[in-house]
């Protein structure tokens, strides 16, 4: 009965590879989003998208694309990997027009 | 982007204890949510307000939403050592609600020795 999920949990890689991590919800939610939360525990949004469609896309490299096949699913591609990139990403849902958001558990990337 | 000055940015208590902690937005707000994150966890919603000066309680947990629209404030009353972890309020600004944007304050780590 999981709400928002994401795979995997933990993600060790080299810098310069390509990653990705994935979500879904099975909330009937609409929208989903992608956050970065730093080592100080600071939560950005990165991309939101509203039935497949990108609403919000921040100010992040072009190497991040995000990719949402139906309104359940989100996915994160990362090109080559920076140190810099080492974060923990969450992948949030809410129904278009609420507020209310719900986190899944997050993805630990680590870039050595 | 908004600004979310959360305070403080991290609380040591005994158990038993109450805690308040707040945030101040640079503009106004429509909706004020506080969230919890545990250890290795994602954030979790606590509390939800939709209306200048609505008091909400959640178990042990009340917040308000302050009638200037641009503050909230959240209050744990007898505290307990599960309630450790980091406190983060959050809320759309009067253009991002449409989008969905959220903005997050820094958080409170809070910390309950027994």
């Amino acid at each position: 009965d999981t709400a928002v999920s994401q795979t995997p949990k933990y993600l060790v890689t080299q810098m310069g590879n390509d990653k990705s991590i994935k979500c879904e919800q099975n909330l009937g939610h609409d929208t989903m989003y992608w956050y970065k939360q730093d080592s100080k525990k600071f939560l950005k949004i990165m991309f939101s998208y509203n039935n497949k469609e990108l609403i919000i896309n921040e100010t992040v490299p072009n190497r991040f694309s995000p990719k949402s096949p139906d309104k359940a699913h989100l996915n994160l591609h990362i090109n080559s990997l920076e140190l810099g990139d080492s974060a923990v990403y969450f992948c949030a849902s809410s129904l278009a027009g609420t507020d209310t958001q719900y986190f899944g558990p997050g993805t630990r990337l680590t870039v050595l | 982007g908004q600004q979310l000055n959360q305070s403080p940015q991290s609380m040591f208590i005994q158990e038993g204890e109450d805690v308040s902690m707040n945030c101040t937005s640079s503009s106004i707000f429509n909706t004020w949510l506080w969230y919890k994150q545990d250890p290795g966890e994602g954030p979790v919603l606590l509390i939800a307000l939709y209306k200048a000066g609505e008091l909400t309680s959640n178990g042990r947990l009340t917040a308000q939403f302050g009638i200037t629209r641009k503050d909230s404030f959240l209050n744990i009353s007898a505290s307990i050592p599960s309630d450790v972890g980091i406190y983060f309020c959050a809320g759309p600004d009067d253009r991002g609600s449409t989008l969905g944007r959220l903005y997050f304050g820094r958080g409170t780590q809070l910390t309950v020795w027994p």
